[in-house]
């Protein structure tokens, strides 16, 4: 009954490697998004998606992709892994009307 | 371009006494603010949300407010446990959503 869920939970891999990182949630929402949260555990929003929008934040390199197959899902695919991906990656949704948001487990992503 | 900020960064207390976190952000044009838990290692927890149309919220020890005009909300927390002890985090939701930079707590038994 877990209502974000992403997967992996953690992720190690080599510098230059692509990979990918999947969420979803059973909550119904509308608007789904990735945030990161670095080292020194500020969080940032990195996108955010629904239906009809993709809003991306201008400060992520192109590297980095969302891909929504339905409304339920949202990936994050990251091409070309730079040390500097290091970070802790949140998925989270929210619903339309109250706009209050609910986040998943996230994934700690290392690359060496 | 929004900014919240989150005083004091550290926070340590006895077990039993009544704290309050606080949130600041520079631009008033918000829809809601939400405050989160997060637990070392885990994903963050919902704990309240106040529309920009609200003054308050209040859940079990947790009361949060929120005033537009000055560009700040509170979070109280009454009776601290060592259960409460976390980073908290607020979240305002402009165009997009801002984070605070967290207040750690500390409750000691």
């Amino acid at each position: 009954d877990t209502a974000v869920s992403q997967t992996p939970k953690y992720l190690v891999t080599q510098m230059g490697n692509d990979k990918s990182i999947k969420c979803e949630q059973n909550l119904g929402h509308d608007t789904m998004y990735w945030y990161k949260q670095d080292s020194k555990k500020f969080l940032k929003i990195m996108f955010s998606y629904n239906n009809k929008e993709l809003i991306i934040n201008e400060t992520v390199p192109n590297r980095f992709s969302p891909k929504s197959p339905d409304k339920a899902h949202l990936n994050l695919h990251i091409n070309s892994l730079e040390l500097g991906d290091s970070a802790v990656y949140f998925c989270a949704s929210s619903q339309e009307t109250t706009g209050e948001q609910y986040f998943g487990p996230g994934t700690r992503l290392t690359v060496t | 371009k929004q900014e919240v900020t989150q005083i004091p960064a550290a926070l340590s207390v006895p077990e039993g006494e009544n704290l309050v976190l606080n949130c600041s952000f520079t631009d008033s044009a918000i829809y809601n603010l939400q405050w989160f838990r997060q637990d070392p290692g885990k994903g963050l927890t919902s704990l309240l949300l106040i529309q920009s149309s609200q003054r308050e919220q209040t859940s079990g020890r947790l009361n949060a407010s929120l005033d537009k005009s000055s560009g700040r909300s509170t979070l109280y927390i009454a009776a601290s446990q060592p259960g409460d002890s976390a980073t908290y985090l607020c979240a305002v939701k402009g165009n997009q959503f801002y984070f605070g930079t967290g207040t750690s707590l500390t409750v000691i038994p």
